[in-house]
């Protein structure tokens, strides 16, 4: 079955500087890739998602790139906040609505 | 739509007691997926169904654990019997060709 690995597992940066955290998969057949931001006390939450026909997605601040061949996936966020503090999952899966498999999380603290 | 619906936000019952976590996924979601969350373990997945039919439940930890979708519009987790190393938030997903959201959480609590 599908195996999701996130790294880093934490990521301390200073407000304004850019964040990245990398997933890689195991199944080539996966072709869907969401990212959920999970705050504080809250459920988590999609915030950008990019199927495998493309390599890149970008919405404001936050950009995912994606390399089939490699089976990895990254999340860029530029100009962090203080507001982006949250832990982030990854997720593959073959096709919508099929099981998720999630990264095991990382958690970004953004530094005033 | 009122998103994924979980109840009860919060329970704390005694080891050894019977406990049902529910859930209401969104009108028209074709799956929904039971999620256990602590801090040691992460995000893990208990079991999924694929319109109302269980697909997957490699992930429920053992016998005491059980899941039913009776109808599109409910499904239950039920623990029976219940023990400390239960406790944990319980999240409910459904999804769609366009996505999952999930619910709100149930935190258990198990004395």
């Amino acid at each position: 079955g599908e195996n999701v690995e996130q790294h880093p597992s934490t990521l301390s940066v200073q407000e304004g500087d850019s964040a990245v955290i990398k997933c890689t998969y195991s199944d080539s057949a996966s072709n869907y890739f969401p990212w959920y931001k999970q705050e504080l006390g809250k459920r988590p939450q999609l915030i950008i998602d990019i199927r495998s026909n493309v390599g890149e997605k970008k919405d404001q601040r936050i950009a995912v790139t994606l390399n089939k061949t490699a089976k990895h996936f990254s999340l860029h966020i530029t100009e962090t906040q203080p507001e982006d503090s949250a832990v982030y999952f990854c997720a593959a899966s073959i096709s919508y609505g099929q099981n998720f498999v999630f990264g095991p999380g990382t958690r970004l603290s953004v530094l005033p | 739509d009122a998103g994924v619906i979980q109840s009860p936000r919060h329970e704390v019952t005694e080891m050894g007691q019977e406990v049902t976590l529910r859930c209401k996924p969104i009108s028209g979601h074709n799956s929904l997926f039971w999620y256990r969350q602590t801090m040691m373990r992460g995000l893990e997945l208990l079991i999924y169904f694929n319109n109302n039919v269980p697909i997957d439940d490699s992930g429920m930890p053992e016998d005491r654990f059980s899941a039913k979708m009776p109808n599109a519009s409910f499904s239950t987790l039920k623990i029976q019997p219940s023990e400390p190393r239960d406790s944990a938030v319980y999240f409910c997903a459904s999804s769609n060709s366009l996505g999952g959201t999930f619910g709100s959480g149930t935190r258990l609590t198990v004395v």
